[in-house]
């Protein structure tokens, strides 16, 4: 099982440019997360959705869109990058049950705004 | 008021020892708490949650919840340098499914 994958690792941003970060999961998860952490930091709910068609904001949310068409594809779309977003970005999934709540996650993608 | 808080540490104990971790939350309602490891690099892993008040143990690793007081704690005994990591404690707030977590306490095992 692949889990979820995080594609790119990393990246380089000049100002003001877009782009967009894959997620995809193979767990069948309906919930699937966002979530950036800055050094030092805990993570940060960037956006989350608890199945296709359905996103909600998290805690950090401005800069960032989504979109969630299939169960196994969320990607998080960065518009007009700005040196704040700097930071590793984590994709997470889950059964969405709130007794467990375990979150698996993605490796990370390490993403720089110059 | 932050929603979780952790002390950041570092928090230094020798090889063999009990490592004990803090951890207070804000949301009164909330029902679920969990504990997870975070090595310098990688992304994080679960490592034990708890609902109930009271103690949940797991090999060398205890939960603690006092519901009443708003604090959850971790236990880790006879700690190794592999368990030289940032912990972080996540919440599941009331009115969400989704967990707020912690900034985290660095945690150093010296051999």
């Amino acid at each position: 099982n692949a889990g979820v994958t995080q594609t790119p690792k990393f990246r380089i941003l000049k100002i003001g440019q877009s782009m967009t970060l894959q997620c995809a999961q193979d767990m069948n998860h309906n919930y699937m997360y966002w979530y950036r952490q800055d050094p030092g930091m805990g993570l940060k709910l960037i956006y989350y959705s608890v199945g296709a068609g359905i996103t909600d904001k998290g805690e950090v949310p401005n800069g960032y869109n989504v979109s969630r068409s299939t169960t196994e594809d969320f990607p998080l779309r960065l518009e007009l990058a700005a040196p704040s977003q700097t930071s590793v970005y984590f994709c997470a999934s889950s059964y969405g049950r709130r007794d467990t709540g375990e979150l698996f996650f993605g490796e990370g993608s390490r993403l720089t705004v110059l | 008021q932050k929603e979780v808080e952790q002390n950041s540490g570092p928090l230094s104990v020798p090889e063999g020892a009990i490592a004990s971790l803090n951890c207070t939350y804000s949301d009164r309602g909330s029902q679920s708490f969990f504990w997870y490891r975070q090595y310098s690099g990688k992304s994080p892993e679960l490592i034990m949650f708890i609902y109930s008040n009271g103690d949940k143990e797991d090999g060398r690793f205890t939960a603690q919840l006092n519901k009443a007081s708003q604090y959850v704690s971790l236990l880790i005994r006879d700690s190794q340098p592999s368990d030289s990591a940032t912990y972080l404690c996540a919440v599941n707030m009331e009115y969400g499914n989704k967990l707020v977590f912690g900034a985290g306490t660095i945690l150093r095992v010296k051999s």
